[in-house]
C-alpha cells in the first residue's frame, strides 16, 4: 500500500497570507489527524477527522481549520499567517480497530516557513 | 487531561550497549501507549504499542517496551544499540475509543560508535 502523502513538501509564505496543506491517507484509512511540530513545543495536536466529521480538536486559534472529503483526503488551512506558524505540519492516518484508536501512520510533513 | 513526560532531552549510549528511553504518562483510565521514531526531515515511524495483555511489548528494529501500571511508565529498550538507531523518539498516550493522542516532547538518542 502507498503511504500517507502530503503536498506540498515545502512552502514559503509571508505574514498575513493564507495557506492550504493537503494530506492523502493510506487507502482504506478513514481517520486523519494533523499535528504541528516545532522545536520548542514538540508535537501538538491540531484536529482529527473521521468520515468527513471533525471528531477532536486541539488548542489552536480559529485561524487553523480543516476538512475531510468523502475519499478521506484532508486539507488544513491557516489564515492570516504569523511568524510563529512556521513549523513542520504532519498528517497521520489510521484505521481504528475494535475499541477505537489504532496505530497512526505519518506522512513526511509539510515544512511551512512564514517570513 | 492526559499527558506524557519524557524526562531526558537526550540520551547518549555507546554502540553495542543496551539503551533505555524513558516515558511516564498520566491518564484517567486504561492507557493506549505508543512509541514512534523520527529521522531527520522525515515523518514519524511507528515502533510499537501497548493496548492490553502482556506488559512486555516487542516492536520494530529490535525495540521493546515494558508497561508498568504502578509506576505509570512505558520505557523503550533495546539490548544492543546501533549507530543507525540515532534519532528522535516520541512516546504517546491515548484512551482509545477514538480519543486524541498526546505525544511527549521527544528524546534525542545518540548512539556513539
Amino acid at each position: 500500500k502507498a503511504g500517507v502523502t502530503q503536498t506540498p513538501r515545502y512552502l514559503i509564505k509571508t505574514r498575513g497570507q493564507q495557506v492550504t496543506l493537503s494530506c492523502s491517507p493510506i487507502s482504506g484509512h478513514r481517520s486523519v489527524s494533523w499535528y504541528q511540530q516545532t522545536p520548542g513545543q514538540g508535537l501538538q495536536f491540531l484536529f482529527e477527522y473521521f468520515s468527513e466529521t471533525q471528531r477532536n480538536k486541539g488548542n489552536f486559534p480559529g485561524r487553523f481549520s480543516g476538512r475531510q472529503f468523502s475519499n478521506s483526503r484532508s486539507e488544513m488551512n491557516v489564515s492570516t499567517l504569523e511568524l510563529g506558524d512556521s513549523a513542520l505540519y504532519l498528517c497521520a492516518s489510521s484505521s481504528p480497530g475494535r475499541g477505537g484508536t489504532d496505530t497512526q501512520y505519518f506522512g513526511p510533513g509539510t515544512r511551512l516557513t512564514v517570513l | 487531561a492526559q499527558s506524557v513526560a519524557q524526562p531526558e532531552d537526550q540520551v547518549n549510549v555507546a554502540e553495542g550497549n543496551p539503551l533505555t528511553v524513558k516515558c511516564t504518562y498520566s491518564v484517567s483510565g486504561n492507557p493506549y501507549l505508543f512509541w514512534y521514531v523520527q529521522y531527520p526531515n522525515r515523518g514519524l515511524q511507528f515502533l510499537l504499542k501497548y493496548i492490553t495483555g502482556d506488559n512486555l511489548v516487542k516492536g520494530s528494529y529490535g525495540f521493546e517496551a515494558e508497561f508498568n501500571k504502578s509506576q505509570t511508565s512505558f520505557h523503550l529498550k533495546k539490548p544492543s544499540a546501533l549507530v543507525s538507531d540515532s534519532a528522535l523518539y516520541f512516546c504517546a498516550v491515548s484512551l482509545g475509543g477514538y480519543q486524541k493522542v498526546t505525544f511527549g516532547i521527544g528524546t534525542k538518542l545518540q548512539v556513539i560508535p
